[in-house]
């Protein structure tokens, strides 16, 4: 069974350019999650897909967006990148939309310069 | 609402002391607790957790039990070692229905330091 992968793994970006982050769920997964890891901070929730659409947004802005694909891979784009958008982002995916537990990748440090 | 609030770090130990990380939460209705742990590099790892009142999640010689009287979520270990040298988030995910909503609400994080 293999598990969260995410990619890249790190890069950096300017600032006003867009960024598309990918991600693969574990085998056997429908539903995906993003969060944005600020340093030192906790996660914060972007949204969450589950078979295709959208299931769920946390406090970010339009220029934050995702996709899911048929074979329930994950795509986050961020349009014209702030400072501000640095930071570990995370995906993870769970069984289904209602399950308790969620299994993260390793992340994409991404840094806006 | 949902909020996590966790004791603020970093905390540093001697190996094999006693570990007490505490963690507060605010919902509505009967949220899932969990901890997750991050180490450095790395993404973040399910470490325990607990669906409902009175619950003890336990796993790697870490325990936590849901304190509905309290809203609270303590992580503890008796004896900690170095390779316990983490960074430690305490999260909430909403329930609805019996099933839980999946977004996760996690606490600012408490760095651990184990020294040998």
């Amino acid at each position: 069974e293999t598990g969260v992968t995410q990619s890249p793994t790190h890069l950096i970006k300017t600032r006003g350019q867009q960024v598309t982050l990918r991600c693969s769920s574990q085998s056997g997964h429908n539903t995906v999650s993003w969060y944005q890891q600020a340093l030192g901070q906790g996660p914060q929730f972007i949204f969450q897909y589950y078979r295709e659409e959208e299931n769920g947004r946390g406090n970010f802005p339009p220029r934050f967006s995702g996709l899911q694909f048929p074979n329930y891979s994950s795509e986050l784009n961020v349009n014209a990148l702030e400072l501000d958008d640095s930071a570990l982002y995370l995906c993870a995916s769970s069984l289904v939309a209602g399950a308790t537990e969620a299994f993260f990748g390793q992340g994409t440090r991404l840094t806006v310069v | 609402g949902n909020s996590v609030t966790q004791m603020e770090g970093p905390v540093t130990l001697s190996e094999e002391a006693f570990l007490t990380i505490n963690c507060t939460y605010t919902a509505t209705g009967y949220p899932s607790l969990f901890w997750y742990v991050q180490y450095p590099g790395e993404g973040l790892q399910l470490l325990l957790k607990a669906t409902k009142a009175d619950d003890k999640g336990s796993n790697k010689g870490f325990e936590a039990t849901y304190r509905k009287e309290t809203t609270s979520f303590h992580l503890e270990k008796g004896s900690v070692q170095v390779s316990d040298s983490a960074v430690y988030f305490c999260a909430l995910a909403r329930n609805a229905g019996g099933t839980s909503y999946g977004k996760l609400t996690f606490g600012q994080g408490t760095i651990l330091t184990v020294h040998p």
